[in-house]
């Protein structure tokens, strides 16, 4: 299986401010990684695909970026409803792997 | 628009078998793979399994022996069943629809936890 290891674990950040979130895997999966958002206690929300497409209905101040082994996940200007976990996900080889997640919390 | 809900027992006994339903709404069953993922604090977001409307399933290979699924497009509903369980697979279990050729996740359901204990 393909491991895909986030960091940092936990970030902590002020509204307003750039965060920036890496992804890495064990081994090259060309741009097929998938970003998404948990709040507490609801499902994860699909937040990028490709590496940095956009879905529809995320706001602009998520980007994403990175191919082969190295993804980032960036969000400029933090805003209070940011305040989650954050995970990657493969889907170059099956199985689908998720990485460990990445907690954004408050400063 | 589609929304996908989980149903079923919340506790399950050791070594019993663990019983899910997905109920979908709002949207067709074709097209698309219907996966089962689940979260624990061990072992995080872990993909078990998916099926589509052929019946056709793709499973981890590290859950393969123990995992049945099914689908019933009469019903808008498909199924998963874990055999064997222990504590390890206590977890939220989310069923999601997964976009057919691209592997993403793009609708989840909202989650129900199973607990194993005796």
């Amino acid at each position: 299986d393909i491991q895909m290891t986030q960091s940092p674990s936990t970030l902590s950040a002020s509204v307003g401010d750039r965060v920036t979130i890496s992804c890495r895997a064990s081994q090259s999966i060309s741009g097929w990684l998938a970003w998404y958002q948990q709040q507490p206690g609801k499902a994860p929300k699909l937040l990028i695909s490709e590496a940095s497409n956009l879905r529809s209905g995320v706001p602009s101040r998520f980007s994403g970026s990175g191919s082969g082994t190295e993804f980032t996940l960036t969000i400029t200007s933090l805003q209070t409803d940011d305040f989650a976990s954050y995970y990657c996900q493969q889907y170059n080889s099956f199985p689908w792997t998720f990485g460990q997640g990445t907690t954004v919390e408050v400063k | 628009q589609v929304q996908l809900q989980e149903s079923g027992p919340g506790l399950v006994k050791p070594s019993e078998t663990l019983s899910l339903t997905c109920t979908v709404s709002g949207g067709f069953m074709s097209t698309y793979n219907w996966s089962w993922i689940r979260q624990s604090p061990g072992r995080g977001l872990e993909f078990i399994g998916n099926i589509n409307y052929i019946r056709l399933t793709d499973f981890n290979p590290s859950l393969k022996s123990r995992v049945t699924m099914s689908v019933d497009t009469s019903r808008n509903q498909f199924f998963l069943l874990l055999s064997s369980v222990t504590a390890a697979d206590t977890a939220v279990y989310f069923c999601a629809r997964q976009v057919y050729g691209v592997y993403i996740f793009d609708v989840w359901g909202q989650g129900i936890l199973v607990s194993v204990s005796s």
